[in-house]
């Protein structure tokens, strides 16, 4: 079966750097584009960035371009997101996806929360 | 940036009712939408896509319907694990986007 599992959120002072990671099993990962997702407390939705099945393409919120980046290890079947210049409005739970059979979200991680504080 | 509004943002409703939620974007995403329903703590699970694809597993108490910017998610009899939140999220541009989100709660 599909699973996600997700780890390096904690808490972080405003400006410094935290990477999150995926790690998927149950599926070919390598044949898969990927997603963060992340949701504020209280807030609705956001795709942060998506990267593409291979690793040649990327594409990131307005929100977070030029901050975040999404990458993969296909030979590890691992999602990262390197996250800097954190802000408080970056606090969320982060979740891993991959999509289904079409253009959604289809398989969810378990999340990680991730705290911008001073 | 497409944008997705979702109507009522909450409502209340018993256990056996007919709810409908509707989605509309601001311009035309054809077929690409779909449909999730979160619960508190946990992450969102997929129901319905391309706007009346229902995912294998889930109840046949729901349904989706619609095109180019107007879209509906029914429950068709209300249940007591219905209560959340329900998200519909459009997949026609680069950019992903969600709804607001419309909470159901019980009456």
């Amino acid at each position: 079966q599909v699973q996600l599992v997700e780890s390096g959120g904690g808490v972080v002072q405003p400006g410094r750097s935290l990477r999150l990671s995926c790690a998927a099993s149950g599926f070919t990962f390598r044949n898969y584009d990927m997603h963060w997702v992340r949701q504020a407390p209280g807030k609705g939705l956001e795709r942060v960035a998506i990267i593409s099945y291979g690793g040649n393409n990327n594409y990131s919120a307005d929100s977070v371009k030029g901050r975040f980046t999404i990458s993969r290890d296909n030979s590890k079947n691992t999602l990262y997101l390197q996250m800097n210049s954190l802000r408080d409005e970056d606090t969320a739970v982060y979740y891993c996806v991959r999509p289904g059979s079409g253009r959604n979200f289809d398989y969810w991680g378990q999340g990680t929360l991730v705290t911008v504080s001073s | 940036d497409i944008q997705m509004t979702q109507s009522p943002s909450s409502l209340s409703a018993s256990v056996g009712d007919r709810v409908t939620i509707t989605c509309r974007a601001s311009q035309s995403i054809t077929n690409f939408l779909n449909w999730y329903q979160q619960k508190p703590g946990k992450a969102p699970n997929l129901l319905i896509y391309t706007a009346s694809t229902l995912k294998s597993g889930v109840p046949s108490r729901f349904s989706g319907s619609g095109s180019g910017t107007d879209f509906t998610l029914t429950i068709s009899s209300l249940q007591p694990e219905d209560f959340a939140t329900y998200y519909c999220q459009q997949s026609h541009s680069r950019l992903w986007t969600f709804g607001q989100g419309t909470k159901v709660e019980i009456k």
